[in-house]
């Protein structure tokens, strides 16, 4: 695998459910970050890990949980979701110092 | 009003043609990306700049700090540019903060 793997590709709960996505990257940077893509709106930035430590989280909603056990795995525990939060959520990496950020191609996330 | 806005935010074009995006933002920003998204979600960098103008193939990227807007043109456009075009600044280090996307349809 190289880049950014994101699994699974697609997902659909109910929202009494409790669910996680998983992202990897191969890239050997030490940042981690999770988006979420919402219909019809921009890209909106969640949370940010740096070194496995959470840096920035963008005031989401307890029922996402992020868990970063290392610098090449990052988690995202879903749990009581509302239909609203239906969306394409992405993950990305970057290396410390260095501004681009590398995607992974997201999970869809379909909540009924 | 948000802080990044792209214009236009749907484009239809022949192939052939020569493709222009816009992209105004209000904040301060350390770097300005553009960013390709196809059907299915994945997304990929085009380009990252501060400053000037970046050229990869058929792609130029322009970028004026001091009127804070940059473009994305496309030149001899082809059906396979179809996509979504995102602006995002970065703000400090690590924050991005997106534009709307411009969808982008090339016909042959």
């Amino acid at each position: 695998e190289t880049g950014v793997t994101q699994t699974p590709r697609h997902l659909v709960m109910g929202m009494t459910n409790k669910k996680s996505l998983k992202c990897e990257q191969h890239l050997g940077h030490n940042a981690m970050y999770w988006y979420k893509q919402s219909a019809k709106k921009p890209l909106e930035l969640m949370f940010v890990y740096n070194f496995k430590e959470q840096t920035e989280n963008n005031s989401v909603p307890s029922r996402f949980s992020p868990e970063c056990p290392n610098s090449s795995h990052l988690f995202l525990h879903l749990h009581t979701l509302q239909p609203e939060d239906s969306a394409l959520y992405l993950c990305a990496s970057s290396q410390e110092g260095v501004p681009a950020q590398f995607f992974g191609p997201g999970t869809r996330l379909t909540v009924l | 009003k948000n802080e990044v806005e792209q214009s236009p935010q749907n484009l239809t074009a022949q192939e052939g043609e020569f493709i222009t995006i816009n992209c105004s933002y209000s904040v301060g920003i350390s770097a300005l990306h553009w960013l390709q998204q196809h059907p299915g979600g994945g997304i990929v960098s085009l380009f990252m700049l501060s400053s000037g103008k970046k050229k990869h193939g058929r792609l130029i990227a322009t970028i004026n700090i001091q009127e804070k807007h940059s473009s994305l043109h496309i030149t001899a456009s082809h059906p396979r540019d179809s996509a979504v075009y995102i602006c995002a600044v970065l703000q400090g280090a690590q924050k991005l903060v997106f534009g709307q996307g411009t969808r982008l349809t090339i016909n042959p």
